[in-house]
């Protein structure tokens, strides 16, 4: 599982407030991706990570923010929750060595 | 945008032998084939990937064909745990932006 922990795994908010997920992971790698999926949607890059403080914007990244303020931490923020964010969201990694990437097990945010 | 084709179901007996089979005719030079499967309501799970020599893990084979234009997924002794929806992409192991691109995959049941 590469030590990737999501937490909440489950939560259900009000639509308009702020969701902060999180992404823990501990075995030092360098890249951490944020991806959400939705049926017929398939898995769609959020925003990802390349180091502390270094992040970029994905393909479906408005609505969310994120930050990396130290190697094993990636927060996902929705800065007020819409019910187009009820979703699936998956934290994810690469390796350092061999590129491969894991996912964690996945957040699952209603809004309501 | 998959750049892979997957029949969208099969069945396999436990016990035996699940042949998952993708065609990836547009692969280029320089991009693996990984396999990944997603049991419901659970993250992706990385499986096995291969340039073109067969590959071999202990959870499965990857057969690529010699044109790399196709592969072959080999659960070896199916189980009724291994029911799930597999994955099949392609993907340079490098850069940032990793845009993961899984398409529908073959949902596998293995019956008892």
């Amino acid at each position: 599982d590469a030590g990737i922990t999501q937490s909440p795994r489950h939560k259900v908010t009000e639509t308009g407030t702020p969701v902060t997920l999180r992404c823990h992971q501990t075995e030092n790698h360098r890249y951490m991706y944020w991806y959400r999926q939705d049926p017929g949607h398939g898995l769609r890059l959020i925003h990802y990570s390349y180091g502390v403080k270094d992040t970029d914007k994905g393909e479906v990244s408005d609505g969310y923010s994120v930050s990396r303020s130290k190697t094993e931490d990636f927060l996902l923020t929705l800065e007020s929750a819409t019910s187009s964010q009820t979703s699936v969201y998956f934290c994810a990694i690469r390796e350092n060595s061999g590129n491969t990437i894991y996912f964690g097990e996945g957040s699952w945010l209603t809004v309501v | 945008d998959a750049k892979t084709t997957q029949p969208p179901s099969m069945d396999c007996a436990e016990g035996r032998a699940a042949n998952l089979p993708c065609n990836h005719s547009t692969i280029s030079g320089n991009e693996y084939v990984y396999w990944y499967r997603q049991i419901h309501s659970q993250g992706p799970q990385y499986i096995i990937h291969g340039l073109k020599n067969n590959e071999t893990n202990e959870m499965a084979s990857l057969i690529i064909t010699e044109d790399r234009k196709s592969s072959t997924l080999i659960l070896p002794h199916a189980t009724l745990r291994d029911t799930a929806v597999y994955y099949c992409i392609v993907r340079v192991p490098q850069g940032g932006s990793e845009k993961l691109v899984f398409g529908k995959g073959t949902k596998l049941t293995v019956n008892p």
